[in-house]
């Protein structure tokens, strides 16, 4: 029944491992995104897809990658992680590309130590 | 750029004060303008968005006016309850642009 629905909950692993996060949305949206949130609270883009096309990627380093095999589906993969990369991390969908409200996962906590 | 700027919390008050929460927007054209609110532990959720000038947006007993000349989309509510402590997102987005969130205000309200 739920929405947007993403695993893991919670993600402790050590640096310089690679780890994924997977998003599923029931929807039927087009667009869906991953946000990473800091310990401030504060809410930044990292990446969106439209119909599994990548339409925003913002300035993140190359060791995060997406990954949409359809588009009710959205995957993050992180190589080599860092302690810098501890944050908590939203998927999000929306039925469109602009202007339209965002459904928000319940977040990945991601803690890298 | 588009940028969204709120007043900094954390905000407490005590149930039923009265809450405003302060956000003003830089932005060219007419942007559609949302609140967002966090509960503990859970992901956003849209509260109420409003898309062009004086349109007013309300949900749950919130309210906020697109005030187009002061650039502001102020969210408000008469009476605030325990229930409404959360972090709330002001947010814009312009008409071919992504959401751009502001860095949220913190609201507490003790009994």
């Amino acid at each position: 029944d739920t929405a947007v629905s993403q695993t893991p909950k919670y993600l402790v692993t050590q640096m310089g491992n690679d780890k994924s996060i997977k998003c599923e949305q029931n929807l039927g949206h087009d667009t869906m995104y991953w946000y990473k949130q800091d310990s401030k609270k504060f809410l930044k883009i990292m990446f969106s897809y439209n119909n599994k096309e990548l339409i925003i990627n913002e300035t993140v380093p190359n060791r995060f990658s997406p990954k949409s095999p359809d588009k009710a589906h959205l995957n993050l993969h992180i190589n080599s992680l860092e302690l810098g990369d501890s944050a908590v991390y939203f998927c999000a969908s929306s039925r469109a590309q602009f202007n339209e409200k965002l459904f928000f996962g319940s977040g990945t906590q991601l803690s890298v130590l | 750029g588009n940028s969204v700027t709120q007043m900094e919390g954390p905000v407490t008050l005590s149930e039923e004060a009265f809450l405003t929460i302060n956000c003003t927007y830089t932005a060219t054209g007419y942007p559609s303008l949302f609140w967002y609110v966090q509960y503990p532990g859970e992901g956003l959720q849209l509260l109420l968005k409003a898309t062009k000038a004086d349109d007013k947006g309300s949900n749950k007993g919130f309210e906020a006016t697109y005030r187009k000349e002061t650039t502001s989309f102020h969210l408000e509510k008469g009476s605030v309850q325990v229930s409404d402590s959360a972090v709330y997102f002001c947010a814009l987005s312009g008409l071919y642009d992504k959401v751009i969130f502001g860095p949220g205000t913190s609201l507490s309200v003790i009994p």
